[in-house]
C-alpha cells in the first residue's frame, strides 16, 4: 500500500510563496501520476495540478501563473509551490496518487495552510 | 471547465435505507467519473472508478452506474459508517473538477 505524507510550513504570509512537498512510502513514485488538491473549510475539492512520473504536468488554469508542480524520483517525492499568496489560498492541502482514468486511488493525510501576515 | 452538480446537498436517512445520490455534468463526460466519501477532518477515499477498475476493498453496497452527463452513486443499505459527505469527479478533461458534495447524515 503506497502512503503519502505531507510536509511544509502552516502559515504562510501574504505576497510569499507556499511550498509544500508529498513523500511517497515506495518506488511507486514511477508507476503512478501525482496530484495536488485543495479544500477550504466546508468547501469542495479543487483539483491544484498533476505531475507525471514523465515530469509532465498540468495545471489548473485558474492557478497556471502561481504554480508549479516537480518530482524528485531520487528521493520519492513531489512538490507544490504556490506564489504571491493571498487569504484566499487558506485550505487543507492534499497531495494524491493514482492511474490514468481511475482516479486518485491514495491520500495523504492533508496539511492546513494557512495565509495570514 | 466542466461543472458538475450533486443533488441532493443534504440528505437523512437511516441504518438500513438505500440511497441514491446523483451528479450532472454540464458537458459529456462518457463513463469518466468517479466518486469519493469524506469524513470530517479526513482525506477523500476513492469509492468508485470508471469502468469499476479500482478495486480498494470498498464494500459491495456502494455501486455507482451513469454515462453522457448523469450519473448515480447507490448504497443498498446504509451502515453507520457510511454517514459522510461524498462527492463526485470528472476524469474526462483538465481541469478536474468536483462536484459541490452531499453530505448524508443520520
Amino acid at each position: 500500500q503506497v502512503q503519502l505524507q505531507e510536509s511544509g510550513p502552516g502559515l504562510v504570509k501574504p505576497s510569499e510563496t507556499l511550498s509544500l512537498t508529498c513523500t511517497v512510502s515506495t518506488d511507486s513514485i514511477r508507476d503512478y501520476y501525482w496530484t495536488w488538491f485543495r479544500q477550504p473549510a466546508d468547501k469542495r475539492l479543487e483539483w491544484v495540478g498533476r505531475v507525471y512520473p514523465t515530469g509532465e504536468t498540468n495545471y489548473n488554469s485558474s492557478l497556471e501563473s502561481r504554480v508549479t508542480l516537480s518530482l524528485d524520483m531520487s528521493r520519492n517525492h513531489f512538490s507544490l509551490k504556490l506564489t504571491s499568496v493571498t487569504a484566499a489560498d487558506t485550505a487543507v492541502y492534499y497531495c494524491g496518487g493514482g492511474r490514468q482514468f481511475v482516479g486518485t486511488e491514495f491520500w495523504g493525510q492533508g496539511t492546513l495552510v494557512t495565509v495570514s501576515a | 471547465d466542466i461543472r458538475l452538480t450533486q443533488s441532493p446537498s443534504f440528505l437523512s436517512a437511516s441504518v438500513g435505507d438505500r440511497v441514491t445520490i446523483t451528479c450532472r455534468a454540464s458537458q459529456v463526460i462518457y463513463n469518466l467519473l468517479a466518486w469519493y466519501q469524506q469524513k470530517p477532518g479526513i482525506a477523500p477515499k476513492l469509492l468508485i472508478s470508471p469502468s469499476s477498475t479500482y478495486q480498494g476493498g470498498v464494500p459491495s453496497r456502494f455501486s455507482g452506474s451513469g454515462s453522457g452527463t448523469e450519473f448515480t452513486l447507490t448504497i443498498s443499505s446504509l451502515q453507520p459508517e457510511d454517514f459522510a459527505t461524498y462527492y463526485c469527479q470528472q476524469l474526462n478533461s483538465y481541469p478536474i473538477t468536483f462536484g459541490q458534495g452531499t453530505r448524508l447524515e443520520i
